[in-house]
């Protein structure tokens, strides 16, 4: 199975702040690696998908980047709404894992 | 726009085979180019992604879980369902079902909590 490290585990951030979030994967994959958000008591949610595409409906101010076997989710200018458990998702090769999540929180 | 719900027990005992069904809304199960999927979260942990179908009935699952596993389809009901057998109390999780496009999970259902536990 590829394994999926996310870094940090958890951030405190201001409003305003330029959040970025890593995931690295134990082997290269291709482009299939995506991003979701979640929020307490409730299903995860596609942010990013194919590394750098943003799901409809997903504010601009996420965005998604990387290639080999390390990505970002990059949050230009954090929201309150985006206090939130972030988690990247491969698809290169099944099973598809998760990482372990990066909750946000802010100050 | 496709709405995805789950059902079945919120309890099973411990030994016992979990079963949950998925109903698929506002559009056809057997539309379009997607797979149907399970996946599981424990309370405060990750995602485990459990397997996933396509309507000819191909499956996939994860090899962790593989010899409990088994995902059937039911397009006449527009549903699919999940049966884990032997179960113990570390498959206690909120199960989610989900409708996963070519290379990413596109819809989710709200989840449903099973307990495992005599």
């Amino acid at each position: 199975d590829i394994q999926m490290t996310q870094s940090p585990s958890s951030l405190s951030a201001s409003i305003g702040d330029r959040v970025t979030i890593t995931c690295r994967t134990s082997q290269s994959i291709s482009n299939y690696l995506n991003w979701y958000q979640q929020k307490p008591g409730k299903a995860p949610k596609l942010l990013i998908y194919a590394v750098s595409s943003l799901q409809s409906g997903v504010p601009s101010r996420f965005s998604g980047s990387g290639s080999g076997t390390e990505f970002t989710l990059t949050i230009s200018s954090l929201q309150v709404e985006d206090s939130a458990t972030y988690y990247c998702q491969q698809s290169d090769s099944s099973p598809w894992t998760f990482g372990q999540g990066t909750k946000v929180e802010i100050k | 726009q496709v709405q995805l719900q789950e059902s079945g027990p919120g309890l099973v005992k411990p030994s016992q085979t979990l079963s949950l069904t998925c109903t698929v809304s506002g559009g056809s199960i057997s539309s379009g180019t997607y797979y149907w999927s399970w996946i599981r979260q424990p309370a405060g942990k990750g995602l485990e992604w459990i397997g996933l179908i396509y309507t000819s009935g191909t499956t996939n699952y994860n090899p962790s879980l593989k010899s409990r596993v088994t995902i059937s389809v039911d397009t006449s009901k527009n549903q699919f369902s999940l049966k884990l057998s032997s179960v113990t109390a570390a498959d206690t999780a909120v199960y989610y079902c989900a409708r996963e496009g070519v290379t990413m999970i596109v819809s989710w259902g709200q989840g449903t909590l099973v307990t495992v536990s005599s």
